[in-house]
């Protein structure tokens, strides 16, 4: 089955500085990556996501970028604010055909 | 939030008592899944459903069995909950063509 890593599993910045979190994943037959932001004793929520036939997706100071050849794929945070500050988990799926698979997480602190 | 509630929010067990969780959702959604969250593992699937009476086991399927005999709610069961099943429980539906998952509240259990 899939296998997803997640690095670091903690990360923290100054308010103001970009953060990036990279995952790597196993099957190469996966091509829907998901990023899901968890705020302490809070349910995950969907942040972004991206399908294969893309390399990079934007919306507004989040970005993802995909390289399927070295199936990996990362989250980039710029201006980060205190409320950025979260655990995030990536995923995996070839979608349609599998479930999802998550990375462990990372928890991003976001010092003001 | 998709309309997804669980119950209980909260339980504390003893060792070798059943124990049943409940996921109810309001979107219709053909597709529903139980995770467990523990510190350092991040979320991993324990049963999903993709239909009524058609579910299949995820990687952590051990100890736990699942129902579905309405669209609108799944059932997570531990026959004889052990001190290894404490963990937050997070109902999950979706998973369609778009991908997304939207997540419940979550399920605090604690087997003492």
């Amino acid at each position: 089955g899939e296998n997803v890593e997640q690095h670091p599993s903690t990360l923290s910045v100054q308010e103001g500085d970009s953060a990036v979190i990279k995952c790597t994943y196993s099957d190469s037959a996966s091509n829907y990556f998901p990023w899901y932001k968890q705020e302490l004793g809070k349910r995950p929520q969907l942040i972004i996501d991206i399908r294969s036939n893309v390399g990079e997706k934007k919306d507004q100071r989040i970005a993802v970028t995909l390289n399927k050849t070295a199936k990996h794929f990362s989250l980039h945070i710029t201006e980060t604010q205190p409320e950025d500050s979260a655990v995030y988990f990536c995923a995996a799926a070839y979608s349609g055909y599998s479930t999802l698979t998550f990375g462990k997480g990372t928890m991003l602190l976001v010092s003001p | 939030d998709a309309g997804i509630t669980q119950s209980p929010r909260h339980k504390v067990t003893e060792t070798g008592t059943p124990v049943t969780l409940r996921c109810h959702q309001t979107e219709n959604h053909r597709y529903m899944y139980w995770y467990r969250q523990d510190p350092g593992h991040g979320l991993r699937l324990i049963h999903y459903s993709y239909g009524v009476k058609d579910t299949d086991k995820g990687e952590v399927s051990d100890g736990y069995s699942v129902s579905r005999s309405k669209t609108e709610d799944f059932l997570l069961t531990l026959e004889s909950a052990t001190s290894s099943q404490t963990s937050v429980y997070f109902c999950a539906t979706g998973g369609g063509n778009t991908g997304e998952l939207f997540f419940g509240e979550g399920s605090r259990l604690t087997v003492l």
